[in-house]
């Protein structure tokens, strides 16, 4: 089954760690997107990518970094720059960044500090 | 950028039809409604989008004024299986980068 994976789906962090989190989707699509997500707020955007080595600044981008080597695989690094890293990250995907393609979502990786 | 606002929680029955209703009254002329679907510790998962009248999918309907105003997300018969939050969302037109507010926490009891 197409889908997008993120793993692993509990992280625990030291202080002054960096830690990468995985998103890896086989849907073949070009756009990828990263979010944040703490308790009961609604999710905010980190780095959006529209195609491979090629990605952006979103909303809340200070502390995160990322890359995107092959198009398949977005992953997240969550530096020690972070302060308030412990939240909930959801990485998405879309065939494209057209404004009427709908986003596919992982399942998550809950980050917690140590 | 256009913002929505939404109901903070609704509660239901099962088998009742739910009707979540998303303001919006800056929507701009290409924007698109979106409504997503969360559960606990889980990825959103698309439900429906429309950009006007009505739009209905084996899971829920959509409504949309002439005026864009606003925007009613429909769910029939709803089940225990339906309790979760529930996003509107109106894409910006900078692509499809997709602002989630806070959404609607549905309760459905039995």
């Amino acid at each position: 089954d197409g889908g997008i994976t993120q793993s692993p789906k509990y992280l625990f962090r030291k202080e002054g760690q960096n830690v990468t989190l995985s998103c890896e989707q086989n849907l073949n699509h070009d756009a990828m997107y990263w979010y944040r997500q703490d308790p009961g707020q609604g999710l905010r955007l980190i780095y959006y990518s529209q195609i491979v080595n090629d990605f952006q600044k979103g909303d809340i981008a200070e502390g995160y970094s990322v890359s995107r080597e092959k198009k398949e695989s977005f992953p997240l690094t969550v530096t020690s720059a972070q302060k308030n890293p412990t939240a909930f990250y959801l990485c998405a995907s879309s065939p494209g960044t057209d404004y009427f393609q709908p986003q596919h979502f992982g399942d998550g990786t809950r980050l917690s500090i140590l | 950028l256009a913002k929505t606002t939404q109901p903070i929680s609704m509660d239901s029955y099962e088998g009742q039809e739910v009707n979540i209703t998303c303001s919006h009254n800056n929507i701009a002329t290409n924007d698109y409604i979106t409504w997503y679907q969360q559960f606990p510790s889980q990825g959103p998962r698309f439900i429906i989008q429309g950009y006007k009248t009505k739009v209905t999918n084996e899971v829920a309907s959509l409504f949309i004024p002439a005026d864009r105003k606003s925007s009613t997300l429909s769910l029939p018969r709803v089940s225990l299986s339906d309790t979760a939050v529930y996003y509107c969302l109106v894409n910006l037109n900078a692509g499809n980068m997709l602002t989630f507010g806070g959404g609607t926490r549905l309760m459905v009891k039995p």
